[in-house]
């Protein structure tokens, strides 16, 4: 068991730049999960996979968020025309499949800051 | 909809006190309920997690949570905190029912251990 892995774990960059963020779930999880964390709050979901299909998307994710998973395996997170209120921590988890009390496993983030 | 209440942002002990970090939830239909800890720059490591049965769960670290039903509660607690134990701590909430795989987070409580 690797854990979680994302990449980069820093990015910087320019408003307007757009970004792609990688993650790698546990190897045996088929639900991968993504969420956003800003300064002083908790995780909020934005959209979750199970295998290749996106099942459920927030209202967080605007137009300029797209996230694929197309074999299965690892996901990325594309925001475009990146604006100052994207700068947080991005989190990618994955579980197993079954119950919703499978419970779900993090890993270290990517944090985002838009200048 | 589901939500989570954690009350108190932050929360000081003297090292060897006992811990406790509150967190009240709101859910129509019997919930599952997870606390993760999270350092700095890293993501959440599960603590523990309550789904059916037993009350009383124990967890990691020392850690252990008790879910009361009628109170609508799932606080956190340890008998004899430990500088390690300085971190963020989030509660969580998902349905047991149909519907979404999202976790609900609350706010966080920051712990801070004083020597």
């Amino acid at each position: 068991d690797t854990g979680v892995s994302q990449d980069p774990r820093h990015k910087i960059t320019k408003r307007g730049q757009n970004v792609t963020f990688r993650c790698d779930p546990i190897s045996e999880h088929n639900r991968l999960y993504w969420y956003r964390q800003t300064l002083g709050q908790g995780p909020e979901f934005l959209t979750y996979f199970q295998n290749e299909a996106q099942l459920e998307k927030s209202r967080l994710l605007s137009d300029r968020f797209s996230a694929e998973r197309p074999k299965g395996s690892f996901s990325t997170l594309e925001i475009q025309r990146t604006e100052q209120g994207d700068s947080a921590m991005y989190l990618c988890a994955s579980s197993l499949e079954g119950a919703r009390n499978q419970p779900q496993h993090f890993g270290d983030g990517t944090r985002l800051s838009i200048l | 909809a589901q939500s989570v209440t954690q009350l108190g942002s932050h929360v000081s002990v003297s090292e060897g006190a006992l811990v406790l970090l509150r967190c009240n939830y709101s859910s129509s239909v019997p919930p599952y309920l997870f606390w993760y800890v999270q350092y700095p720059n890293q993501g959440l490591q599960l603590l523990l997690k309550y789904t059916t049965g037993a009350t009383l769960v124990k967890g990691i670290n020392g850690f252990e949570a008790e879910f009361k039903k009628s109170e609508t509660s799932f606080h956190l607690t340890k008998p004899s905190a430990h500088m390690s134990d300085a971190a963020e701590y989030f509660c969580a909430v998902t349905y047991s029912g149909a519907g979404s795989y999202q976790l609900t987070f609350g706010k966080g409580t920051k712990l801070s251990v004083i020597p």
